[in-house]
C-alpha cells in the first residue's frame, strides 16, 4: 500500500529566505506527483504537477523535483514571503490505481515579517 | 480562473439522516472525484466518476455513499445514513482529459470543501 510522508510537519522561516519542503513515498510506480497548498478553512490549489518522466517543474518562485527510482520529491520556495504561510500537501497517483491520489500529512509553513 | 465550486460550505445535521453534498466541476472536465479530509487526518481518496459511472472506489466509500451526475454540470455525493464518524471537510475535485492515451495525468482542481459535522 502506498506510504507518503512529508517532512518536516512544520516550519518557521523568517521572510526572505529559502526552504525546501521534503516528500517522500513508498511505491515508485507512480504516473505523476502533486504539489497543493491548502489555507486555513480552504481547499486545496494546485501548484506543480510533474509527470513521472519528468525531473522537474517550475512556475515562478516555486521548483519541484521528483526523483521517482529513489520516492522523493522536493517543493524549493525561492524568497520566501509572509503570503506563502500555509499547509503544503504533496499527493501521488499510482500506476496501478487509476485514479486515486494519495496524500501525504502536509508541511505546515509559516513565514515570519 | 474556472474553478470547483460546492454548496453548502457547511452542513450540519443529525445522526442517521441523509445528506446530499454538491459540487459544479470545471464546464469541460471529464473526470470526478470526492476525498475527504476529517480534522487533523491525511486527505483521503472517496470516489472517482468518469463517462457517467465509477471508475474507482476507496474501501471508506461503502453502500452508505453514492454519486450522482444529475445533469451536465453538477456532481452530487449523497450519505444516507449519516454517522458521528462521517464528520469531515469533503471536497470535490475534477479534471481535464488527458491528451496522451495512456492513463489521465491532468492535475485535479478542488473546491473548497463542504465541512460536514454530523450531531
Amino acid at each position: 500500500k502506498q506510504e507518503v510522508t512529508q517532512i518536516p510537519a512544520a516550519l518557521s522561516v523568517p521572510e526572505g529566505e529559502n526552504l525546501v519542503l521534503n516528500c517522500s513515498f513508498t511505491d515508485s510506480a507512480i504516473y505523476n506527483l502533486q504539489w497543493f497548498r491548502q489555507d486555513p478553512g480552504k481547499g486545496l490549489t494546485s501548484l506543480l504537477l510533474i509527470q513521472s518522466s519528468q525531473r522537474e517543474q517550475t512556475s515562478g518562485r516555486l521548483n519541484a523535483s521528483l526523483d521517482k527510482s529513489s520516492g522523493r520529491s522536493t517543493l524549493y520556495i525561492a524568497a520566501s514571503q509572509p503570503g506563502d504561510s500555509a499547509t503544503y500537501l504533496c499527493a501521488v497517483k499510482e500506476e496501478t490505481s487509476g485514479s486515486r491520489l494519495t496524500f501525504g500529512e502536509g508541511t505546515q509553513l509559516t513565514v515570519n515579517p | 480562473e474556472p474553478e470547483v465550486t460546492q454548496t453548502p460550505s457547511h452542513q450540519v445535521t443529525q445522526m442517521g439522516q441523509e445528506v446530499i453534498l454538491r459540487c459544479v466541476p470545471i464546464s469541460n472536465h471529464l473526470y470526478f472525484y470526492w476525498y475527504r479530509q476529517i480534522l487533523g487526518q491525511k486527505v483521503e481518496f472517496l470516489v472517482s466518476f468518469y463517462n457517467n459511472e465509477i471508475s474507482e472506489k476507496s474501501e471508506i466509500f461503502d453502500d452508505q455513499f453514492s454519486v450522482e451526475r444529475p445533469d451536465g454540470s453538477n456532481f452530487t455525493l449523497k450519505i444516507r445514513s449519516t454517522k458521528l464518524e462521517d464528520s469531515a471537510m469533503y471536497f470535490c475535485a475534477s479534471s481535464s482529459r488527458a491528451r496522451q492515451v495512456w492513463g489521465n495525468s491532468q492535475p485535479q482542481h478542488f473546491g473548497d470543501g463542504t465541512r460536514l459535522s454530523i450531531l
